[in-house]
């Protein structure tokens, strides 16, 4: 089965500091991965998704993210966090555009 | 143009209860989807529906069962509630095909189940 892990519950970062949060997965093929946003309260926003070709690549509100085969990952990257950026990020995985598998999220802190 | 709605917002049930949470899309896309939101535990899926009158099993559909009613709506029934139940509720879609399957969700569903 597949299964995506994101290590980091909860993380802070200072205003216009770069951010990083971590994502890897578990599946033999090639995913289809996603990262995805959640304000409190809302449901989910795409941020960007990876299907093929260019491993890095670029989402909405100046996010990106990059695949790294041999590591499993689709991190996902900022250069500068603005306070709305402030909400629980979740990364996804599928290959069937049937099921797909969500990380447990992480809570992003944006301190002033 | 809606995007995904569901019905109700938030809603109480005493165990044992039956209720039918609605969602619908106006995206005329044809796979939908159900999931559970837990604190810590993310997204979960209950049920899905690749095309219309299909529907298939997710992670986790003990006490749920789903109904896709035509290409718009998608419901998800509990038919006899348990606290285990309480959770936000999502319904989602997606066109299901190489050339766009990210999913929609919709703002979601609050159940308690005391």
């Amino acid at each position: 089965a597949q299964s995506v892990t994101q290590p980091d519950i909860h993380i802070t970062v200072s205003e216009g500091a770069s951010l990083e949060l971590r994502c890897n997965y578990s599946y033999g093929a090639t995913p289809y991965l996603f990262w995805y946003v959640q304000s409190p309260g809302q449901g989910l926003q795409l941020l960007l998704k990876y299907f093929s070709g260019d491993t890095l690549v670029q989402g909405i509100k100046g996010f990106e993210a990059e695949f790294k085969r041999s590591q499993s990952s689709f991190n996902l990257r900022k250069p500068s966090v603005h306070w709305s950026d402030a909400a629980e990020y979740f990364c996804a995985v599928t290959h069937n555009f049937n099921k797909f598998y969500f990380g447990s999220g992480t809570k992003l802190n944006v301190k002033p | 143009n809606a995007g995904v709605t569901q019905t109700p917002k938030f809603q109480v049930l005493k165990t044992g209860q039956s209720m039918t949470l609605q969602c619908a899309q106006d995206m005329n896309h044809n796979s939908m989807y159900w999931y559970r939101q837990d604190p810590g535990m993310g997204l979960r899926l209950i049920y899905y529906s690749a095309s219309e009158g299909t529907t298939d099993k997710g992670e986790v559909p003990n006490g749920y069962n789903v109904s896709r009613l035509n290409k718009r709506e998608f419901s998800l029934r509990l038919e006899s509630a348990a606290p285990s139940q309480t959770s936000v509720y999502f319904c989602a879609s997606s066109e299901g095909t190489a050339s766009g399957y990210e999913q929609y969700f919709g703002p979601g569903t609050r159940l308690t189940v005391t």
